[in-house]
């Protein structure tokens, strides 16, 4: 059961507009949230995160809100790019007992930013 | 700079055989991991370590084990029990400790390993 989900595989944005991606987890218990950036043949980088006592972190052209109600997550970037090109995963964060914290990761979505 | 390094890039092996994948860091970072992804599939968690000499399973642990026996190292070995072992591995690493859950994780460029 996945308990992360990226409902679109795929997204394309014409640059300068606002690309959204979305996430939503099942697990009430995830109190942190991440985003990382992969490029085709690296390790993923990561981008953006927010605890769950808050409902919005802003860095730059990047921002992540969260609605905890809805167990919903989203990505905003704005002004798209081209190097924005990239596959986008969400995960979260959760304790796993003995001080160590899992991150489980959504499917991905590969966001396609057109000239 | 600081790190994480994983070798090779491109691994190919024949199937019924062990493959150990390499991983180190120079982060000094306490914990380590490792994930597989496939093709539209999330990462999965194979093994973590948060400390030397000692290691969890992850998710998907069967058919891999690993070693920690240096800070900087996490070997990830492939055993021939592994049913489906082509997939591209993602070694990662984090400061660990009380403050692991707000540490984003940082990843190697990974090895993609083909069985055939």
């Amino acid at each position: 059961d996945q308990q992360v989900k990226q409902n679109s595989p795929s997204l394309s944005v014409q640059e300068g507009r606002i690309s959204i991606l979305n996430c939503d987890y099942t697990n009430s218990m995830f109190d942190y949230f991440l985003w990382y950036k992969k490029y085709p043949a690296e390790g993923p980088t990561f981008l953006i995160s927010i605890s769950s006592i808050k409902d919005k972190n802003e860095d730059g052209r990047f921002t992540v809100f969260l609605n905890k109600s809805a167990k919903h997550l989203s990505l905003h970037i704005v002004p798209s790019q081209p190097g924005d090109s990239a596959v986008y995963f969400c995960a979260a964060s959760i304790y796993s007992g003995a001080g160590s914290y899992q991150l489980t990761f959504g499917k991905g979505t590969k966001l396609s930013v057109i000239p | 700079d600081g790190g994480i390094t994983q070798s090779p890039k491109y691994l190919f092996r024949k199937e019924g055989q062990n493959v150990t994948l390499s991983c180190e860091q120079n982060l000094n970072h306490d914990a380590m991991y490792w994930y597989r992804q496939d093709p539209g599939q999330g990462l999965r968690l194979i093994y973590y370590s948060q400390i030397v000499n000692d290691f969890q399973k992850g998710d998907i642990a069967e058919g891999y084990s690993v070693s920690r026996e240096k800070k900087e190292s996490f070997p990830l070995t492939v055993t021939s029990a592994q049913k489906n072992p082509t997939a591209f591995y993602l070694c990662a690493s984090s400061p660990g400790g009380p403050s692991a859950y707000n540490s984003p994780l940082h990843f190697g460029n990974g090895t993609r390993l083909t069985v055939t």
